[in-house]
């Protein structure tokens, strides 16, 4: 079972904004920052989002995180086929003393 | 920067699993934590523990009594070994270089898939 909680799927279709939650506690994301990962099907995970809300180089600014308290979000606009993967939020947990996943979110983009 | 593991692909239940990552682009040794990350077939993430450039370690409390991670910056590797392993430690095995700043994990290798099976 994960730490990070999250819905374990979430679709929209091409145009579309799509929003996918990540919960925890505090101290995890309620104390660190959260990053965001894509992971196309038989691929390594991809860094979509660090620090809350920034994007590394080449990463769409379709793709925006945020975070609220204990929860974050990752908002994709614009849904491509593309972005058809499974999503996954992480966070450093402070009494843990690692680095925490959610369970991941699979996109379907109808 | 690039990662590459390798290693057996096929561990007996109650042995050791080592696997090794070598990075090309970057040195080891001049910052980063280098980090082993698992996903089971079907299953999310989970990390294992890390290594920092100058050698202190971080263990994943759930596995800590079994893993050890080692660096050689000579050979810009680091190194994953975990005992007694279980039907429940088959997955795909990464490493990746993670910010020290924002624990983001920036830089992943291919992962290697490793079966415990008799």
């Amino acid at each position: 079972q994960s730490v990070l909680t999250q819905p374990p799927s979430a679709s929209g279709t091409p145009g579309q904004g799509v929003t996918i939650s990540c919960s925890g506690s505090s101290s995890d994301i309620g104390s660190n920052t959260v990053s965001w990962y894509q992971q196309l099907p038989g691929t390594a995970p991809k860094l979509l989002i660090y620090s809350n809300n920034q994007r590394p180089s080449g990463v769409p600014d379709r793709f925006s995180g945020s975070k609220s308290g204990t929860s974050a979000s990752l908002a994709i606009s614009g849904l491509q086929s593309e972005d058809e993967a499974d999503y996954c939020c992480a966070a450093w947990d402070d009494t843990l003393n690692g680095l925490v996943f959610g369970g991941g979110t699979k996109l379907t983009v109808l | 920067v690039q990662l590459q593991e390798s290693g057996p692909g096929l561990v007996k239940p109650s042995e050791t699993l080592s696997l090794t990552c070598t990075v090309s682009g970057y040195s080891i040794s001049s910052g980063y934590y280098w980090d082993w990350i698992r996903q089971p077939p079907g299953k999310g993430l989970e990390w294992i523990g890390s290594i920092s450039h100058s050698g202190n370690t971080y263990y994943n409390p759930s596995l800590k009594s079994r893993v050890t991670i080692s660096v050689d910056t000579s050979k810009n590797q680091f190194s994953l070994k975990l005992s007694s392993v279980a039907a429940a430690d088959t997955a795909v095995y990464y490493c990746a270089r993670e910010t020290i700043l924002s624990r983001g994990v920036d830089y992943w290798g291919q992962g290697t898939l490793v079966t415990v099976s008799s």
